[in-house]
């Protein structure tokens, strides 16, 4: 069973910084592309990041580009997004997700808050 | 960077049919965006109902179906149950980037 465990939220200051851990098990981590996706507290998705199986090709939505690095350690089973100069709009629940034949699987998310 | 726009409620009543719409702002959608659509209930993770604009997963009930209409990509509910009701997300691939329309709150009443 794929399960997918995110770690590192917190509250930050604005301008400060976080590094968001996701831990996976039950598939071929090394295998497939991640990504993460956050969702502020009762609005929509909204896509973040996503990173290529090898963590040589990566993309990223523009409200986050120069700020958010998505990387991945496979000998870890494990993602991460490191996240700096952080801003208030960036307050959300982040979630973390592998797709594997079209499906996307999900982890329960890590909480976010920016604010002083 | 695109944005991807959906209907921000629609209300059906039991039975009923409903389209659920998804487009944007590059122009026409088509096939290439390989839409897929997202369910999301209160306090739970998205679901996977439809991907690559018509495809359904073994779990996607048979009364969903994807289509491309008019542009737009397009989600019909035929038959609406109440548990049908949730927030339904588009999603749409640009090149490199991925993008979220910002979701249709169902209600069936």
């Amino acid at each position: 069973e794929v399960q997918l465990v995110e770690s590192g939220g917190g509250l930050v200051q604005p301008g400060g910084s976080l590094r968001l851990s996701c831990a996976a098990s039950g598939f071929t981590f090394s295998s497939y592309w991640m990504h993460w996706v956050r969702q502020a507290p009762g609005k929509g998705l909204v896509w973040v990041s996503r990173i290529n199986s090898d963590g040589s090709s990566t993309y990223y939505a523009d409200s986050v580009k120069g700020r958010f690095t998505i990387s991945r350690d496979n000998a870890k089973n494990t993602l991460y997004l490191q996240m700096n100069s952080l801003r208030a709009e960036d307050t959300a629940v982040y979630y973390c997700a592998s797709v594997s034949l079209h499906n996307w699987n999900w982890g329960q998310g890590t909480l976010v808050t920016v604010s002083s | 960077q695109a944005v991807v726009t959906q209907e921000p409620s629609l209300t059906v009543s039991p039975g009923g049919t409903v389209t659920l719409t998804c487009g944007s702002s590059t122009g026409a959608v088509t096939s290439g965006h390989y839409p897929y659509w997202f369910q999301q209930k209160p306090g739970q993770a998205p679901r996977t109902l439809i991907y690559d604009t018509s495809n359904k997963h073994s779990w996607t009930p048979a009364r969903f179906s994807g289509s491309l209409l008019g542009g737009k990509a397009a989600l019909t509910l035929s038959g609406a149950q109440p548990e049908d009701e949730a927030e339904y997300y588009c999603f749409l691939s640009y090149s490199g980037a991925r993008v979220f329309g910002g979701g249709t709150k169902l209600t069936v009443l």
